[in-house]
């Protein structure tokens, strides 16, 4: 398997534009989850799905923030309108079945977001 | 998830065992110690997790003490590949991920030539 794969790997956009990150879970896998990491804040959990339903999206910084998973393959990460202090990088992860034991999350190589 | 305490940075010479302290007090019955790393410009990655027996797998060594309030991650011999920060958490077991992962800040694992 290749792993989780993020789209597009880098991205810079000017402010109050939509950006769209992508993300293909690993197959088989059925919690999938969005993280964003910056300098000051570090690693933290956005959202996450079971089996294509959000489940949690306290972590969701505002309303410019949304995400969605029409299927098992593929979710999405969508901010509308961009502003600069949303420069981080996005990881996508995601980890298989509850009932599987010793399960971990798997990571994809993220996706740096530069607004200007 | 429940709070845990780790030394910000630590140096290590290459071929010699790394050791990464963390303490988490106030584990609870039910949670486990989690340990995953990130090396620069990559994603986290998942080393190991237990319990309260001690665990060992093909990348390293997770030792818990007796009343769990704190552990220690050994990579038994360190190479400069293993620089990076490395996230001690504890979480109660839900089949690895499905409910998140809370980071702390890390340990940034430094291994010098």
């Amino acid at each position: 398997d290749a792993g989780v794969i993020q789209s597009p790997r880098h991205e810079v956009t000017e402010m109050g534009q939509e950006v769209t990150l992508r993300c293909k879970p690993i197959s088989g896998h059925n919690s999938l989850f969005w993280y964003r990491q910056t300098m000051m804040r570090g690693l933290e959990l956005l959202i996450y799905f079971n089996n294509n339903v959000p489940i949690d999206d306290s972590g969701m910084p505002e309303d410019r923030f949304s995400a969605k998973m029409p299927n098992a393959s593929f979710s999405t990460l969508k901010i509308q309108p961009s502003e600069p202090r949303d420069s981080a990088v996005y990881f996508c992860a995601s980890s298989a079945p509850r009932q599987i034991l010793d399960t971990e999350a798997f990571f994809g190589q993220g996706t740096r977001l530069t607004v200007v | 998830d429940a709070k845990t305490t780790q030394p910000t940075s630590m140096d290590c010479a290459e071929g010699r065992a790394a050791n990464l302290p963390c303490n988490h007090s106030t584990i609870s019955g039910n949670e486990y110690v989690y340990w995953y790393r990130q090396i620069h410009s990559q994603g986290p990655q998942y080393i190991i997790h237990g319990l309260k027996n001690n665990e060992t797998n093909e990348m390293a060594s997770l030792i818990i003490t007796e009343d769990r309030k704190s552990s220690t991650l050994i990579l038994p011999h360190a190479t400069l590949r293993d620089t990076a920060v490395y996230y001690c958490i504890v979480r109660p077991r839900s089949g690895g991920g499905a409910d998140g992962l809370t980071f702390g800040k890390g340990t940034h694992l430094i291994i010098q030539p």
